[in-house]
C-alpha cells in the first residue's frame, strides 16, 4: 500500500504524560499537513511542511505542541504535558508539488485519561 | 468562526434516492473545493472536487454543483447505496500560502436499503 500511514493507530496516555505520532507521506510529495479532528467536528488544520520547512503554524497549535520534519520524508507530532482537551484524531495528510489534492492518512486516536 | 459552513448535519435517504449536501463560504480567494468521505475510524478519503471556473462536475455517482455568485457548492449522490453511509465533508482551501484545507462541520449520511 503506497498511502499515508501513520503510527501508531490508537494511543491512550495519562495526563501529564508526553505522545509522541509518526506520519510517513505518500512518497515524493513535497507537502505534508497535520490536522486535528475531534467527534463531529470536520479536521482542523494545525501544521504544515514543504520539503522539511515548517512554514505555517495554526493558533490551535499550543507551546505544548511541537512537529518536525527532519529530511523532508516523515513527520513527528509531539505532545508535551498532554491534557485531556488534547483527546482527538489526529490526521495526517501530504500533497505532491504543484497539486491541490491532500491524501489522508487513518489517523492517531488519542485518548488522555 | 467557521468558514465553511455546511448542511444538513445529518441526512437519511432510502435506497436510489438522491441525497443532496450543501455548503457556503465567504471567503472569495478559495479557489478549490474537494469532498470528502469518512467512515468511522478511518481518514477522510477524497471523493471529488472543483474549481470556480466550471459549475459543474461529474464522477460516477457524484456530482458537485458550484454557484461562484452565491458562494456555495453541493455535492449530489445519485443511485445512493447503503455503503454510502458515512460522514461526508466539504472543505475549501486557497492557492496562497499553505493550502490548508477548511472543512465543514460534516453531514452524516444515512441510506436505508
Amino acid at each position: 500500500d503506497t498511502g499515508v500511514s501513520q503510527d501508531p493507530r490508537h494511543k491512550i496516555t495519562k495526563r501529564g504524560q508526553n505522545v509522541t505520532f509518526r506520519c510517513d507521506p505518500i512518497s515524493e510529495h513535497n507537502r505534508l499537513y497535520w490536522y486535528r479532528q475531534t467527534l463531529g467536528q470536520g479536521p482542523e488544520f494545525l501544521t504544515y511542511f514543504q520539503n522539511e520547512a515548517q512554514l505555517e503554524k495554526s493558533r490551535l497549535l499550543s507551546d505544548r505542541f511541537s512537529a518536525e520534519r527532519p529530511k523532508g520524508s516523515f513527520s513527528t507530532l509531539e505532545i508535551q504535558r498532554t491534557e485531556q482537551g488534547d483527546s482527538a484524531m489526529y490526521l495526517c495528510a501530504s500533497s505532491p508539488r504543484g497539486a491541490d489534492t491532500q491524501y489522508f492518512g487513518p489517523g492517531t486516536r488519542l485518548t488522555v485519561l | 468562526q467557521q468558514q465553511v459552513k455546511q448542511s444538513p448535519q445529518s441526512l437519511i435517504v432510502q435506497k436510489g434516492g438522491i441525497p443532496i449536501i450543501n455548503c457556503a463560504y465567504e471567503n472569495t480567494a478559495f479557489d478549490y473545493f474537494p469532498w470528502y468521505q469518512q467512515f468511522p475510524g478511518k481518514g477522510p478519503a477524497l471523493l471529488i472536487a472543483i474549481r470556480p471556473d466550471v459549475s459543474e462536475k461529474k464522477e460516477g455517482r457524484f456530482t458537485i454543483s458550484f454557484n461562484k455568485s452565491a458562494k456555495q457548492f453541493s455535492l449530489h449522490i445519485m443511485d445512493s447505496q447503503p455503503g454510502d453511509s458515512a460522514t461526508y465533508f466539504c472543505a475549501a482551501s486557497m492557492s496562497a500560502g499553505a493550502n490548508n484545507l477548511f472543512f465543514g462541520t460534516g453531514t452524516r449520511l444515512t441510506v436505508i436499503p
